[in-house]
């Protein structure tokens, strides 16, 4: 299984609301990753997980909150979002290796009203 | 990281070589140069990577110059399916998880024609 799965697909909140952004890989992966990616824009790092424990927060604001359940899982948790943070959320992963690639899942559309 | 500079869109014919040039000027001995791709509607896919010699894989060729400051991605046969915005991305490569940040550039749009 060489495959990074997110869920949802789309996902439409508003600004009240409190939802959650899921990936999974089963690639025996150490490292993932949280991107946010703006039309018509390149991928922006936010978080990096290493080993289960957060290595890298790219002064994110704290309304999204990672977490690292085990060495599969990686979830966003949303709150209190604003309509500018409507995007798209990109999941990675790698090997925890030098100079490893990293792989992408399909990315969560996210609108906020 | 160094930064990277990419023309904004480039044009190929189907079935004709695709060369996509990167400057990178102010690269630094230990740095890496690495090209992504992302197909309209999909998370950026790796194509390859390299550090000073050419490489070669399955997807595509990688040419380093000698002083390390620019590089091109070259796509033997270009299809349709090939179309999508290239990123050249120049990483420092030491240790492993903090380190393995990617910084991705504004890339380049191949539209490959019929």
């Amino acid at each position: 299984d060489t495959e990074v799965t997110q869920t949802p697909k789309h996902l439409v909140m508003g600004m009240t609301n409190k939802k959650s952004l899921k990936c999974e890989q089963h690639m025996g992966h150490r490292a993932m990753y949280w991107y946010k990616q703006k039309a018509k824009k390149p991928p922006e790092l936010m978080f990096v997980y290493s080993y289960e424990k957060l290595s890298i927060n790219e002064s994110v604001p704290s309304r999204f909150s990672p977490e690292c359940p085990n060495s599969s899982l990686l979830n966003l948790h949303l709150h209190a979002l604003q309509p500018e943070d409507s995007a798209l959320y990109l999941c990675a992963s790698s090997q925890d290796l030098p100079t490893n690639e990293q792989f992408f899942g399909p990315g969560t559309r996210l609108t906020v009203l | 990281d160094a930064k990277t500079t990419q023309p904004p869109s480039m044009d190929c014919a189907e079935g004709r070589a695709a060369n996509l040039p990167c400057n990178h000027s102010t690269i630094s001995g230990n740095e890496y140069v690495y090209w992504y791709r992302q197909i309209h509607s999909q998370g950026p896919q790796y194509i390859i990577h390299g550090l000073k010699n050419n490489e070669t894989n399955e997807m595509a060729s990688l040419i380093i110059t000698e002083d390390r400051k620019s590089s091109t991605l070259i796509l033997p046969h270009a299809t349709l399916r090939d179309t999508a915005v290239y990123y050249c991305i120049v990483r420092e490569v030491w240790g492993g998880g903090a380190t393995n940040k990617l910084i991705f550039g504004t890339g380049t749009l191949l539209a490959v024609q019929p």
